[in-house]
């Protein structure tokens, strides 16, 4: 079982929808949830982190974590072209961080 | 703050060479992370320095990579005798003292092992 499980997609959705991406991990003890943005070429960028169980909003994104299912996700509100990017899962059991392999998210205008 | 600076951003060897990158982190973040990329997947953890203690190496990582924080600022990652699969992106990321380990990446030195 890989550490951190993302459905590597693409993901497709016309513009100004919402956009789910979901992640599993396998390590009960990880404490810090993070997601990242990665497009073609570039390196991962830093959208939003979340560490308690619940719900947390930073303008149009949301991160939402369930420890007790191993489960955090990302929702993607009013979804742009400039959102297609490669999404990264990624947490921390101890201090180095591991990445799922990333879900590929298109936005179709 | 100008970020997390690698060097260089693209090197291409022979096989059998041995090649050094460079990591300049965010100045003040006392934690350095080493990590390889290749295509169609997420970042793999290499290795992980507190100021200039190497806390953390992957056992993935053969005894062909080698890393350096000397004096707790900059990092080398040096690769011996290199293989045409380590061909990959080699991302350094840095990350301040805090209860939240938020890391921020450079972007990145792009090698290919010809």
């Amino acid at each position: 079982q890989k550490e951190v499980e993302q459905n590597s997609g693409p993901l497709s959705v016309p513009e100004g929808a919402i956009a789910s991406l979901n992640c599993t991990y396998s390590d009960r003890g990880s404490q810090s949830f993070f997601w990242y943005r990665q497009y073609s070429g570039k390196s991962p960028e830093l959208i939003m982190f979340i560490y308690s169980n619940g719900d947390k909003e930073d303008g149009r994104f949301t991160a939402q974590l369930n420890k007790a299912s191993q489960y955090v996700s990302l929702l993607i509100r009013d979804s742009q072209p400039s959102d297609s990017a490669t999404y990264l899962c990624a947490v921390t059991p101890g201090r180095s961080m591991r990445f799922g392999a990333g879900t590929r998210l298109t936005v179709k205008p | 703050d100008t970020g997390v600076s690698q060097n260089p951003r693209h090197k291409i060897t022979k096989r059998g060479q041995n090649v050094t990158f460079r990591c300049d982190p965010i100045s003040e973040h006392n934690r350095l992370y080493w990590y390889r990329q290749t295509l169609g997947q997420g970042p793999e953890f290499l290795t992980y320095f507190q100021n200039e203690a190497q806390l953390e190496k992957s056992r993935l990582l053969s005894d062909r990579f080698s890393a350096e924080r000397p004096k707790g600022s900059f990092s080398t990652l040096e690769i011996q005798r290199t293989e045409q699969g380590d061909s990959a992106m080699y991302l350094c990321a840095s990350s301040p003292t805090g209860v939240v380990d938020i890391q921020y990446f450079g972007a990145g030195t792009r090698l290919s092992v010809l």
